[in-house]
Order: C-alpha cells, then sequence, then structure tokens
C-alpha cells in the first residue's frame, strides 16, 4: 500500500523553466490537496481538489496550475519558475473533508529550488 | 494574517516527563482541529484531533486539550519517548469547510 507518492524528490530549475510535480494516490480518496512549505513557516495551501474535474484555489494559488482528470493523480504545473517558489511541496489526500476521521494523508514532498 | 499560531518554536523535554506543545487560534468558526506530527525529509502523518464540541481527546500517551474561551489547544505527551522528536504541526478547519489552516510547527526534542 503505498498510499501518496510524489516524484520527484528533488529538483533544481531556472528561473523561467516550466515543470509538473506528480502525485498520486491510491487509496480511492476523492480529495486532494498541494501544499509548500517554506523554512520556519506552517504548511501553506496552494491548489486542492474535491473530486475528479472540480479544482479551487487555496492560500497561495499565484503562479501554479492543477489538473484533476483522475481520481489517483493530481498534478501541480508552474509554468515561469521564481525564486519565491523555492520551497518544499508537499500533496496530501483524504476520503472527505478534512476533520476527525477523515485526516489527510500526505507524501513525502518533493524540495524544490529555483536558480 | 496568521489565524494559527504557535508561538513556541521549540521545545526540550526530558525522557519520561511530559511534553506541553501550544497552539492558539483566532478564528470562532474552527470546528475541527488537528495536530500531525513530522519527521525530516517525510510528510505529516496524523496524530489526533479534536471537535469544537469537546474539551479533551485522549488517545494512548497523547491528549488534546481545548479551551474554546481563551481560543487555545495543547497537546500532552505522556511520557515522552525520544521517538517522540519531531516537528508537530497543530492545523484548523472552518467549519463543515474542505481545507485546513495549518501553524507554523513547533520542534520538538526528547533527551534520553
Amino acid at each position: 500500500n503505498a498510499g501518496v507518492t510524489q516524484t520527484p524528490k528533488f529538483r533544481i530549475l531556472k528561473i523561467g523553466q516550466s515543470m509538473t510535480l506528480q502525485c498520486t494516490q491510491d487509496m480511492n480518496h476523492n480529495y486532494m490537496y498541494w501544499y509548500r512549505q517554506d523554512p520556519g513557516m506552517g504548511l501553506k495551501l496552494i491548489y486542492y481538489s474535491v473530486g475528479a474535474g472540480i479544482t479551487d484555489k487555496g492560500e497561495v494559488p499565484n503562479g501554479y496550475n492543477v489538473s484533476r482528470s483522475t481520481t489517483e493523480d493530481f498534478p501541480l504545473r508552474l509554468e515561469l519558475a521564481a525564486p519565491s517558489q523555492t520551497s518544499v511541496y508537499f500533496c496530501a489526500s483524504s476520503y472527505s473533508a478534512p476533520g476527525g476521521n477523515q485526516p489527510q494523508h500526505f507524501g513525502d514532498g518533493t524540495r524544490l529550488s529555483i536558480l | 494574517d496568521q489565524q494559527v499560531k504557535q508561538n513556541s518554536p521549540s521545545l526540550s523535554v526530558q525522557e519520561g516527563r511530559i511534553s506541553i506543545l501550544n497552539c492558539d487560534y483566532t478564528n470562532s468558526m474552527f470546528d475541527y482541529f488537528l495536530w500531525y506530527k513530522k519527521y525530516p525529509a517525510e510528510g505529516p502523518t496524523f496524530l489526533i484531533s479534536i471537535s469544537s464540541i469537546k474539551d479533551k481527546n485522549e488517545d494512548g500517551r497523547f491528549t488534546v486539550f481545548l479551551n474554546k474561551s481563551a481560543k487555545h489547544l495543547s497537546l500532552h505527551i505522556v511520557p515522552s519517548q525520544p521517538g517522540d522528536s519531531a516537528v508537530y504541526f497543530c492545523a484548523a478547519r472552518v467549519g463543515y469547510g474542505n481545507k485546513l489552516v495549518f501553524g507554523a510547527g513547533t520542534i520538538l526534542r526528547v533527551k534520553s
């Protein structure tokens, strides 16, 4: 049981390049989330999805795009990488809205540096 | 606008003693509070939660207390073990919403 899998684990990008962070889950969860964590800060929500074909913005969506064509996959796209996007990115999933009996399950993160 | 605050960046405790991690919040519309634990190079893992209609929830060595009038919650770990050394995040959900708001985390070090 893999849970939430994120690829790649590490990546260095040049300013202006683009890339896609991959996230897949095998728990048949409806809800999926992308967070970023900057040093000394909590997790900030970038985008989330409550099911295939449905996405919505979180706190910090600028500079990112997402799509959700299947239940399993929720890729995060950076179109024009900027140094401010240097961060650790976490993908998470849950069966329904997060609460007492439906905690979010997290992947191990992608560490992204923009130089 | 930090709606969830963990004012202690770090805490050091002796093995076997109690660890108390604190969290303050400003939004009275939060209806669920969760604690996550994170080891280096791993994602956060769920630890324990509490509904806003309760004031205490216990799970083994972990107990969460909620004081709604003070908008304060705390996580108690008794007894603390070296394997508890990690970053602990407090998170809250706006009533019936789809999103969590996270605090900045507290680094717990349990010394043996």
